[in-house]
């Protein structure tokens, strides 16, 4: 089985100011990644995914995340955070063979800050 | 495009009931999944189906079914409510091309249990 941990429960983060979010993952076969927003009472959106090729993966409204195989990572980033991107963001992983099953880690609120 | 639609958005219900949630794919998405979201747990996967079969299932009891119907609709039901039930289900689907694989998600159903 796969698991996926995010470090950070919490990001506080100023408005204009670059910011990464920690994603690692388990897994003994190949995955694919995801990376998932979720704004207050509302379901998930996603924002970018990693199926093959290219390590850099970019995705909807500016963030953009980097696959890394030796350190099994995907870790988001965006260079300037607005006041509309404070939601929380999960990451998830799902097996290449069984890939209609999504395992989540337990998400990180990110808080900007004007 | 419509997306993913879910019904309702919320519902409170009483130990011991039971209760059906209802989710509409997006028009051509076979696969359909469903997944819990609790403050503790986060998100966990209860089952999916493709076609009417459900090829996926999740560790949670017996108390947690679900089906799909010709048009892909899907419904879980969950019997005897308890108090842990309390949570936001969330529904997904999926097209069937791998090249643009990646689940949308509803804005779900929020179960409170008194």
């Amino acid at each position: 089985a796969q698991s996926v941990t995010q470090l950070d429960s919490q990001v506080p983060v100023f408005e204009e100011a670059p910011v990464e979010l920690r994603c690692n993952y388990s897994s003994s076969v190949s995955v694919y990644l995801f990376w998932y927003v979720q704004y207050p009472n509302q379901g998930l959106q996603l924002l970018l995914k990693y199926l093959s090729g290219s390590t850099l993966v970019k995705g909807i409204n500016g963030f953009e995340a980097e696959f890394n195989k030796s350190q099994t990572s995907f870790h988001l980033r965006k260079p300037s955070v607005h006041i509309s991107d404070t939601a929380e963001y999960f990451c998830a992983v799902s097996d290449t063979h069984n890939f209609n099953k999504f395992y989540f880690g337990s998400g990180t609120k990110l808080n900007v800050k004007p | 495009k419509a997306g993913v639609t879910q019904t309702p958005r919320y519902l409170i219900k009483t130990r011991g009931q039971q209760v059906t949630l209802s989710c509409s794919p997006i028009s051509g998405h076979r696969s359909v999944s469903w997944y819990q979201q609790t403050p503790g747990q986060g998100l966990q996967f209860l089952f999916e189906y493709f076609s009417e079969t459900q090829r996926n299932k999740g560790n949670f009891p017996g108390r947690f079914s679900g089906r799909q119907f010709s048009n892909s609709r899907s419904e879980m039901n969950v019997s005897t409510l308890e108090l842990g039930d309390s949570a936001l289900y969330l529904c997904a689907s999926r097209p069937d091309r791998l090249d643009n694989y990646g689940y949308t998600f509803g804005s779900g159903t929020r179960l409170t249990v008194v």
